[in-house]
């Protein structure tokens, strides 16, 4: 398809609880992204990587953390989950910065 | 930061007629702006961008307009079709040309 996948694509999780997402791309590109989509917001950046372990924060990056030791994985950890990061999240993939994103299909995820 | 504004949230229209999208930009340096539709359950796209050294692009039933000055952009759909219903996001990127800043969306919905 677009060379980006998303797991798991569903995943309901207990509160207090580690979540881990996972970003992985067949089209070696430089920079990878977390967004999340809430309605009301929009897609809000919480996390980027524009190299194999260089990353840097967006403006909702609070209780997350990520990981990117190969160019193409890009993992997005939730570190005690909170119902407040129930949302959908997508990762996109650019070859060079802001310019044409692929998107993933989306990752829901529902912290009980 | 960077912030953009989106209006309006939501976008009523009768098959065949016009829509109009439109955000404001903060950032006076900013030199791209694209724009992304995404359907119902679906990952967005990008459906038209442009760059701060052209005013105007069109693709086929779709135009983007640039006002520098005014620091605004907007999204033009002509004989609008009902596969046309969806959430538009308009999106400029960051100070450091490395991440997009999503507005957030505006939900077109077509009636035939």
């Amino acid at each position: 398809d677009a060379g980006i996948t998303q797991s798991p694509r569903h995943k309901v999780t207990e509160t207090g609880t580690p979540v881990t997402l996972r970003c992985h791309q067949t089209e070696n590109h430089r920079y990878m992204y977390w967004y999340r989509q809430d309605p009301g917001h929009g897609l809000r950046l919480i996390h980027y990587s524009y190299g194999v372990k260089d990353t840097d924060k967006g403006e909702v990056s609070d209780g997350y953390s990520v990981s990117r030791s190969k160019t193409e994985d890009f993992l997005l950890t939730l570190e005690s989950a909170t119902s407040s990061q129930t949302s959908v999240y997508f990762c996109a993939i650019s070859e060079s910065g802001g310019y044409g994103y692929t998107f993933g299909s989306g990752t829901r995820l529902t912290v009980v | 930061g960077e912030n953009v504004e989106q209006h309006p949230s939501t976008l009523s229209v009768q098959e065949g007629d016009s829509a109009v999208i439109k955000c404001t930009y903060s950032d006076s340096a900013s030199n791209y702006f694209p724009w992304y539709k995404q359907e119902l359950g679906k990952r967005p796209q990008l459906i038209i961008d442009i760059r701060s050294n052209v005013g105007e692009k069109k693709d086929q039933r779709i135009a983007v307009t640039l006002n520098k000055t005014a620091k605004h952009f907007s999204l033009h759909i002509t004989e609008t079709q009902p596969e046309d219903s969806a959430v538009y996001f308009c999106a400029e990127a960051n100070q450091a040309g490395t991440a997009l800043i999503f507005g957030k969306g505006t939900t077109l919905s077509v009636s035939s």
